[in-house]
């Protein structure tokens, strides 16, 4: 089993739906959770960063984190084409350990 | 804020040359910078640690003596791929922490925007 799981999709949605990105995870010393954004050719962008449960929320973004379940998502509200990339969960157990990432999620955003 | 440079972004090379990526940290001082290699449709893969001013830590099966990272100082580190083949072929990209007063360690990573490298 992976320490991180996360479904490569692809997924695809129409403009202004409301997307939902998960990963699970097994490893229970991860703290710090992470989601980034890569765009075709590019390097991750970091969206958002958590750190143990709970939600946060930034713009159209919410990150959620259930350490109960190891169970994290991503929600994009009214999502546009341009949010159309590869979205990939990471995480850490913090102390300078490994960052653990998921295979990515490819999402398209149709107009 | 953040913002982590890496040259070229594109390099076609033949095989048995060498070829140097540089990553630098513009507008932040970096003591640690990472290098991953991404293959299409894959995750990061990790494969070294460049710690500025010291050797570069290598995870397992990254062969150092291909892979030669040199961390010179704050803001630049760079990677060196020595008598590249084919299979060399890849997409390589850097990462750093911010180094902030108290410990960077938890800090998110911020990425360069690759190299892609091709070996005919």
């Amino acid at each position: 089993q992976k320490e991180v799981e996360q479904d490569p999709g692809p997924l695809s949605v129409p403009e202004g739906a409301i997307v939902s990105l998960n990963c699970t995870y097994s490893n229970s010393a991860f703290q710090y959770f992470m989601w980034y954004r890569q765009y075709s050719r590019k390097g991750p962008e970091l969206l958002m960063y958590t750190y143990s449960s709970g939600n946060k929320e930034d713009g159209r973004f919410t990150a959620q984190v259930d350490k109960s379940s190891k169970y994290i998502s991503l929600f994009i509200r009214d999502s546009q084409p341009s949010d159309s990339a590869t979205y990939l969960c990471a995480m850490t157990a913090g102390n300078n350990r490994k960052l653990i990432w998921g295979l990515g999620t490819s999402l398209a955003v149709n107009p | 804020g953040a913002v982590v440079s890496q040259h070229p972004s594109r390099v076609i090379c033949k095989s048995g040359t060498s070829v140097k990526i540089e990553c630098r940290s513009l507008d932040f001082q970096a003591t640690t910078m990472f290098w991953y290699r991404q293959f299409p449709k894959q995750s990061l893969m990790l494969m070294a640690t460049s710690n500025e001013g010291s050797k570069a830590t290598y995870e397992q099966g990254v062969e150092k003596d291909k892979f030669l990272i040199n961390h010179a100082s704050l803001t630049l580190s760079t990677l060196t791929v020595t008598s590249a083949h084919p299979e060399d072929s890849s997409f390589y990209i850097c990462s750093a922490r911010v180094r902030r007063q108290a410990s960077s360690y938890n800090s998110p990573l911020h990425f360069g925007n690759g190299t892609r490298l091709t070996v005919t």
